[in-house]
């Protein structure tokens, strides 16, 4: 029988392009986000996070925007460079304090 | 400072077993969260322990369970195994209820196959 499954959306960019992976949440009471980056056979690992009170911040090589009009959150990568494949989830907190986690993005880094 | 530690990484058991995985939270942290993640898919939540109580279950059944000790570490055992179960389990930690930092560190976590 036909098989059931969540397949992940990905991403390919060119090695030294930007990336833009881009989530939206449904929790309009939410204000804390955070993005994960995920290697194959690893866990997640904490790349950057953000407040409800803030539209931007911004790491090394990473961005963060937040639009709490249309509850969307992005994470801009620039520079894109092969050690950046990877899984990335982006996940959000509200009153509960727990993290709830999209269904992540696979960017694939093109040579 | 050590991380998340979890064991074993990796385990092959047969349906209708029995197991129990193993997750030390980073030293300072008192929540402990379990997560299921099957092959190429997301994070499925499990389990949330916080100061040796259950704080929050996902939607699982009741085979899966587990608990948290006074050193904080915590345990996950899936008993009467099923092939779906196959899975990496992760485990994360948080500095805990009332420190206002949602941010969680995972684990490696452990692969289990199940045949």
């Amino acid at each position: 029988g036909e098989s059931v499954g969540l397949h992940l959306p990905t991403l390919s960019v060119q090695e030294g392009d930007n990336s833009i992976i881009n989530c939206a949440y449904s929790n309009s009471a939410s204000d804390y986000f955070i993005w994960y980056k995920q290697e194959s056979g690893k866990g997640p690992q904490f790349i950057i996070d953000i407040r409800s009170n803030m539209d931007k911040r911004q790491g090394q090589r990473v961005t963060v925007l937040l639009n709490k009009t249309v509850k969307h959150l992005s994470l801009q990568i620039a520079a894109t460079q092969p050690g950046d494949s990877a899984v990335y989830f982006c996940a959000e907190a509200g009153s509960a304090r727990q993290l709830t986690f999209g269904s992540g993005t696979q960017l694939t880094v093109l040579p | 400072e050590a991380g998340v530690t979890q064991s074993p990484t990796h385990l092959i058991k047969t349906r209708g077993q029995q197991v129990t995985l193993r997750c030390s939270p980073i030293s300072g942290h008192t929540s402990v969260y379990w997560y299921q993640q099957a092959l190429g898919l997301g994070l499925q939540f499990l389990l949330w322990y916080d100061e040796g109580e259950e704080r929050n279950r996902g939607n699982f059944p009741p085979r899966f369970s587990g608990r948290q000790f006074p050193n904080y570490s915590s345990e996950l055992n899936v008993n009467a195994l099923e092939l779906e179960d196959s899975a990496l389990y992760l485990c994360a930690s948080s500095l805990g209820l009332g420190q206002q930092d949602e941010k969680l560190f995972f684990g490696s976590g452990t692969q289990l196959s199940v045949l």
